[in-house]
């Protein structure tokens, strides 16, 4: 069984805290690695689909890197803001599963004011 | 706006009724998508589709089913057969069912059974 798994399961910051959360993942077979933001009441939103060992990618005050090779992702925020209050999921793609996303349980994170 | 739309947003049905939730996506995405999510759980595969008149089942698919007649369309029904029912469903599509390319969801059903 393919285990994704993210923490905290939670986390509570002050608007203008610097956070980052992990995605583990299995070390073999991989394929590609996904981050989705979803806001309460909305649906899940891409944030970065990551493909090779070593990848950096960024979108404004949050980035994203990978370790393939030690199965692990770092999802960091530069200067939380509470509209970054969301859950935050991670989705890990093996080689062998022809494209289905496995899902971890998600970091839920509140930016207070 | 392209995008996909779920309807109903909320759903309750008698124990033993089957019941459809609608899927309809407007972003001309060959594949499509059903998961569930349950308290404390991470999003589970139901059933996908690669394209028109295809479906495969799924981690989970025991209980559902589904039919892929139009491109933009992709119904999931929950049958009588399905242990568990009451959960929130979500629909996704993508361009293309690969592991590359970022999927799009839409707002979700929950569903209670009561």
């Amino acid at each position: 069984i393919l285990n994704v798994e993210q923490s905290p399961q939670s986390l509570h910051v002050q608007e203008g805290d610097s956070t980052n959360f992990t995605c583990s993942f299995p070390s073999s077979n991989f394929y590609a690695l996904h981050w989705y933001r979803w806001e309460t009441a909305k649906s899940p939103e891409a944030l970065f689909v990551m493909t090779l060992n070593g990848d950096e990618k960024k979108k404004g005050r949050i980035s994203a890197t990978l370790n393939t090779k030690e199965g692990y992702s770092y999802l960091y925020i530069k200067g939380s803001q509470p509209e970054d209050s969301a859950t935050y999921l991670c989705a890990f793609v093996n080689g062998g599963s022809q494209g289905n996303l496995i899902f971890g349980k998600g970091t839920k994170l509140s930016v207070k004011p | 706006d392209g995008g996909i739309t779920q309807s109903p947003k909320y759903l309750f049905r008698k124990e033993g009724q089957n019941v459809t939730l609608s899927c309809e996506q407007n972003l001309n995405h060959d594949a499509m998508y059903w998961y569930r999510q349950d308290p404390g759980q991470g999003l589970r595969l139901i059933y996908y589709s690669q394209i028109v008149n295809d479906f495969q089942k799924g981690d989970i698919a025991e209980g559902y089913s589904v039919s892929r007649e139009k491109k933009e369309s992709f119904p999931l029904t929950v049958t009588s057969a399905q242990k568990n029912p009451t959960a929130f469903y979500l629909c996704a599509s993508s361009i293309v069912r690969q592991g590359s390319t970022e999927a799009f969801f839409g707002q979700g059903t929950r569903l209670t059974v009561v």
